[in-house]
């Protein structure tokens, strides 16, 4: 069964700090990996996927097949970055929609 | 505007009762999702739909069932409801592929008393 870990339920960091967002997998094919973000008081949203290899709003995640992990990764916070931020992974076509990580709330202090 | 609705925002109702959640999506997408968030914020996939296949994730109780009357809509029946359904419940849509966006709806609170 696939499964995917997210260590940290909470990580809080100072504003202008690096930020990086844990997220291991557990699947026997090849994955499509996903960061989902949920701002506050707004509906879930994709922030990026691997295959893009793009950055969006500072934010790089790498896929590592070696170590099965996705962590996201930002060299200097914002504040508006603080929301809950999910790892997701989607095999089988997609037919068998998202397993999401359980979530880490990310808050950035000023 | 373009995106994916849910009605109601909120639902409050008493245990035993069978209440429905109505998702619409006019993305022109062929694949619509539920997912249910518990206390804890823990996201998990219910079901996913096309107009060819239903994959019920096996943890979902029959008393939960998907409806989709055309391509844009996927309601949520639940019938004789449980305290334990007390959750957000979020719908979603794609189009088909692994590697696809999903955008989801604004989410659905539902309180069983």
């Amino acid at each position: 069964a696939q499964r995917v870990t997210q260590p940290e339920k909470l990580l809080s960091v100072f504003k202008g700090a690096p930020v990086e967002l844990k997220c291991n997998y557990s699947y026997s094919g090849s994955p499509e990996l996903f960061w989902y973000v949920q701002y506050s008081r707004q509906r879930l949203q994709l922030l990026l996927r691997h295959i893009s290899r793009e950055s969006i709003k500072g934010f790089t995640a790498d896929l590592n097949k070696g170590e099965t992990s996705f962590h996201l990764k930002k060299p200097f916070a914002q504040e508006e970055d603080s929301a809950m931020y999910y790892c997701a992974l989607s095999s089988g076509g997609g037919a068998d929609g998202l397993t999401f990580g359980k979530g880490t709330h990310l808050i950035i202090q000023p | 505007d373009t995106a994916v609705s849910q009605t109601p925002k909120y639902l409050v109702t008493q245990m035993g009762n069978d209440k429905s959640i109505k998702c619409e999506q006019n993305l022109g997408h062929d694949t619509m999702y539920w997912y249910k968030q518990d206390s804890k914020k823990f996201l998990k996939i219910m079901f996913s739909y096309n107009n060819k296949e239903l994959i019920i994730n096996e943890t979902v109780p029959n008393r939960f069932s998907p409806k989709s009357p055309d391509k844009a809509h996927l309601n949520l029946h639940i019938n004789s409801l449980e305290l334990g359904d007390s959750a957000v419940y979020f719908c979603a849509s794609s189009t088909r592929g692994a590697g696809n966006e999903q955008f989801f709806g604004p989410g659905t609170r539902l309180t069983v008393l």
